[in-house]
């Protein structure tokens, strides 16, 4: 049962470079979203998409882009990297976008420097 | 704007003993949804519960249980017969139930409290 998997699990970048995370869940889901988590704060939504198709900004989409490949895998990317986008970065992915029950993948821990 | 506020940011439990978790939350809405994730260390977080705002039972799954306050905004998580596994950061989280399509389904996450199973 692979879930929801996340690559890469860890990446450092140079201020300015850009990269993309991928993510890819194999439950049938409809939704996906990206999120990230800084040390002492919950998680906050970066971007989501409520089905195939569809993308839409969450709480904290600023420097960051999103695509939505097909209906298992929803990447996210950095298109100019900065150190406030130090973080560890979640993909999750649920059967209905307004269910609240998320499936997660391991995080992907990106430092700027 | 919704928030969840978690005042423990730490606590302990010897195995085999109860322990409750705080969360408190800010709405105005009267129909949300209330969660509880698991993230042990290095693992994925994972869903331990779920409460719906109009339900006035509690939620329960196995060992886990909320104690849910619609007045007072509080939502608490009991943990019984702890065990070494339970060690994780748990986080509560709040979501509000809007109309299809006219909203994100955002979870609002709390800071999360660090929960140390102790043998």
């Amino acid at each position: 049962n692979a879930g929801v998997t996340q690559t890469p699990k860890f990446q450092v970048l140079k201020t300015g470079q850009s990269m993309t995370l991928q993510c890819a869940q194999d439950m049938n889901h409809n939704s996906m979203y990206w999120y990230r988590q800084d040390p002492g704060m919950g998680l906050r939504l970066i971007y989501y998409s409520a089905s195939e198709g569809t993308t839409d900004k969450g709480e904290v989409p600023n420097g960051y882009n999103v695509s939505r490949l097909n209906k298992r895998e929803f990447s996210l990317r950095l298109e100019s990297a900065a150190p406030s986008q130090t973080s560890v970065y979640f993909c999750a992915s649920s059967e209905r976008w307004d269910s609240g029950e998320l499936f997660f993948g391991e995080g992907s821990r990106l430092t700027v420097l | 704007a919704q928030t969840v506020t978690q005042s423990q940011p730490e606590m302990s439990v010897q195995e085999a003993e109860t322990v409750t978790l705080s969360c408190t939350y800010d709405t105005s809405e009267n129909n949300y949804y209330l969660f509880w994730y698991k993230q042990p260390p290095s693992r994925q977080m994972i869903l331990v519960i779920r409460q719906e705002a109009y339900k006035q039972q509690n939620a329960t799954e196995n060992r886990f249980s909320v104690n849910f306050q619609k007045a007072a905004k509080s939502f608490s998580l009991k943990i019984s017969d702890s065990q070494l596994g339970d060690t994780a950061m748990y986080f509560c989280a709040f979501m509000k139930l809007m109309n299809y399509g006219g909203s994100q389904g955002n979870l609002i996450f709390g800071k999360g409290t660090k929960l140390s199973v102790k043998p």
